[in-house]
């Protein structure tokens, strides 16, 4: 059982190069997550699915784009990536309310992203 | 803004000692939880309070609520190295509301 795996693990994007960040949770958890965290910023939520083909704006969604054309798929896409987004990115998921009130949230490992 | 406050932002004890961590939210909560980072990797969850619970305590953890404070703080007794991590409160502020928001984070370093 993966739980909630992150793809790539690392990545140097170039200003202005565009990328995909993908998330793949096997538990049939209902929701995703998309969070960054920064030094002494803790984590902020960037997008979040409540379904298959649901998206919903987080705290600080602007220069990201999502998509949850699939349930077990969450993707996260930079258009044009900025040197303000070279972060580390959290993919997390957990299943319906009730669950995710007792069980909490899943993360994935992170996506360590480097904009030069 | 950051919903969790936690304090101290760094904390460094003897192996053996207890480690005690705070947090402080500014809304309302369904319930609040507390996540643990190890370096360079996901968070993992904890332990759950409920807005209706004032301590709550699995292994050796120890977790507090105080509603009208806007304020946990979580007990770790008898530290080992093992607990040398990042500890997140997450508060889950409506039920319904689908998100859970996080703190800043103390950085608890264990001393052999």
């Amino acid at each position: 059982n993966a739980g909630v795996t992150q793809t790539p693990k690392f990545r140097v994007l170039k200003t202005g190069q565009s990328m995909t960040l993908l998330c793949a949770q096997d538990m049939n958890h209902e929701y995703m997550y998309w969070y960054r965290q920064d030094p002494g910023m803790g984590l902020r939520l960037i997008h979040y699915s409540v379904g298959e083909g649901t998206t919903a704006k987080g705290e600080v969604p602007d220069g990201y784009n999502v998509s949850r054309l699939k349930k077990q798929n969450f993707l996260l896409g930079l258009e044009s990536a900025a040197p303000s987004q070279t972060s580390v990115y959290f993919c997390a998921s957990s299943d319906s309310t009730f669950q995710r009130v007792a069980n909490g949230y899943t993360f994935g490992s992170g996506t360590r992203l480097t904009v030069v | 803004s950051q919903q969790g406050e936690e304090d101290p932002q760094a904390l460094s004890i003897q192996e053996g000692e207890n480690a005690t961590m705070n947090c402080s939210y500014k809304t309302s909560i369904n319930n609040l939880q507390w996540y643990r980072q190890n370096s360079g990797r996901g968070l993992v969850h904890l332990i759950l309070i409920r807005s209706n619970e004032r301590e709550k305590h699995s292994g050796r953890l120890r977790v507090t609520l105080d509603t009208s404070k806007k304020s946990s703080s979580l007990l770790i007794t008898a530290s080992r190295a093992a607990d040398t991590a990042s500890y997140f409160c997450a508060t889950d502020e409506d039920f319904g509301n689908e998100k859970l928001t996080f703190g800043t984070g103390t950085r608890l370093t264990i001393i052999p």
